[in-house]
């Protein structure tokens, strides 16, 4: 169980084009999703906070109009990246916080497999 | 604010022997403490956690993790690796009361015959 879906898992886009990244949660409710960014051989770098049902919270430096997140349902959140350009190629990965049936939420943040993005 | 520091960027072992990650944080509240482990091109899998309890934390694929309060560490260890566990590891933290994760710079773990 506990399962986190991204797709696509690569993308190669050219520049000036949007590209949507979804994010599922396959076996269980998740009404808070994180995405986070990892440039190569680098660490994880927090970009926003998605919140199903409400806006979502970007870290500081992150442009919220370039990264577009939708928190539809609770199993399903989208990164659209707007207008991509060659710095926005990266490693995006997506995590999910699991949410009981009552609404209690746990610890543990499982994450999804990543999606490579190539901007041309 | 949370800050994680994994101490070595690097660590070349031969198969069968021993490996120890380590890993100190800072934090000005009780945090919770995670050892992530992600292979080329893919996302993170969980090792093992720390949110209370005993110090030592056993986790999946034979690693185990000591939580030192005084020290702020975390450090991971694996008494014989694989050539499998050639991979990156990410040492975690998050405070009590956010979820938001803060990450270490990783260790990339290359483990040779």
């Amino acid at each position: 169980g506990a399962v986190v879906s991204q797709h696509p898992s690569r993308v190669i886009c050219k520049s000036g084009t949007s590209v949507k990244i979804e994010c599922r949660s396959l076996d269980f409710q998740a009404t808070t999703m994180f995405w986070y960014r990892q440039f190569p051989k680098k660490s994880l770098m927090l970009m926003a906070t998605s919140n199903e049902g409400s806006k979502a919270t970007y870290e500081q430096g992150v442009e919220k109009d370039k990264f577009l997140i939708n928190h539809a349902s609770l199993t399903l959140s989208t990164l659209t990246v707007t207008s991509a350009h060659p710095e926005d190629s990266s490693f995006y990965i997506c995590s999910a916080r699991l949410t009981g049936l009552a609404g209690e939420s746990y610890n543990e943040q499982f994450f999804g497999p990543g999606t490579r993005l190539t901007v041309l | 604010a949370q800050s994680v520091t994994q101490l070595d960027s690097q660590v070349p072992v031969f198969e069968e022997a021993p490996v120890e990650l380590r890993c100190n944080y800072s934090s000005s509240v009780s945090v919770y403490l995670f050892w992530y482990v992600q292979y080329p091109n893919q996302g993170l899998q969980l090792l093992l956690k720390y949110l209370s309890g005993s110090t030592l934390v056993k986790g999946i694929n034979g690693f185990e993790a000591e939580f030192n309060k005084s020290q702020t560490s975390f450090h991971l260890r694996k008494p014989s690796v694989h050539i499998s566990d050639t991979a990156e590891y990410f040492c975690a933290v998050r405070p009590g009361n956010d979820y938001k994760l803060s990450f270490g710079a990783g260790t990339t773990v290359t483990v040779r015959a």
